[in-house]
């Protein structure tokens, strides 16, 4: 056990609706990561949050945002969904930024868009 | 931008052979380089990483890594294999200061023969 927490495991949900994924960081951890893993795309970094501020973005689409709350915890918001917006959606979270700091993962939220 | 490529999309091996999994990057500055391991239906767990030192890094379940600089290499290695090491690999490497994103390459699955 990791100590991330995701809520929900599993998703599914109708094409154009929205739904909001929530990740608990480790105890004292104050950056969380949220990752995209399908498999046509594999393991892509969405957006990163520090103490409550957007730090780094990726592949991230308009349609989605998140934000880092300040007890810590964040969630990733999904709208207009997509049928190949399916896919498992990953937490992490580190202690702090830093190029050595290792982030550690949840246990993901499988999202499946029909 | 940093980059990290995983050449080799499945790895096969006997139980009790020795196993690398190959990685290679490409970062502007110093790289932090990191593997993580994602069983069936699981988050990715942490099994070592590279920041600086030793090029010769020991890590978790018996995995080590070898941090080859002339070649931009990062290969993870076992000495013995176990059919419990079947899973899914991944290579990550970090290197600029105000971006603390990691990137995954797009793994590599382990499949260890009995």
């Amino acid at each position: 056990d990791s100590g991330v927490t995701q809520t929900p495991k599993h998703l599914i949900t109708a094409t154009g609706q929205r739904v909001t994924l929530r990740c608990s960081p480790r105890s004292g951890d104050l950056s969380v990561y949220w990752y995209q893993q399908s498999l046509d795309q594999g393991l892509q970094f969405l957006i990163q949050y520090y103490n409550g501020e957007e730090r780094a973005k990726g592949n991230i689409l308009e349609r989605f945002s998140a934000q880092q709350f300040p007890d810590l915890h964040s969630e990733l918001n999904l709208s207009s969904l997509e049928l190949g917006d399916s896919a498992l959606y990953f937490c992490a979270s580190s202690v702090a930024q830093g190029l050595g700091n290792t982030i550690y993962f949840g246990e993901g939220s499988w999202l499946t868009v029909v | 931008a940093q980059s990290v490529a995983q050449p080799e999309d499945q790895v096969n091996v006997a139980e009790g052979n020795p196993l690398t999994v190959k990685c290679t990057y490409s970062v502007s500055g110093n790289p932090y380089l990191f593997w993580y391991v994602q069983y069936p239906n699981r988050g990715l767990q942490f099994l070592l990483k590279y920041i600086t030192g030793d090029n010769l890094v020991k890590g978790s379940y018996g995995f080590e890594a070898e941090f080859n600089k002339s070649q931009t290499s990062f290969h993870l290695k076992k000495p013995s294999a176990l059919v419990s090491d079947s899973a899914l690999y991944f290579c990550a490497v970090r290197d600029r200061p105000r971006d603390d994103k990691i990137i995954f390459g797009k793994g590599t699955r382990l499949h260890i023969l009995p």
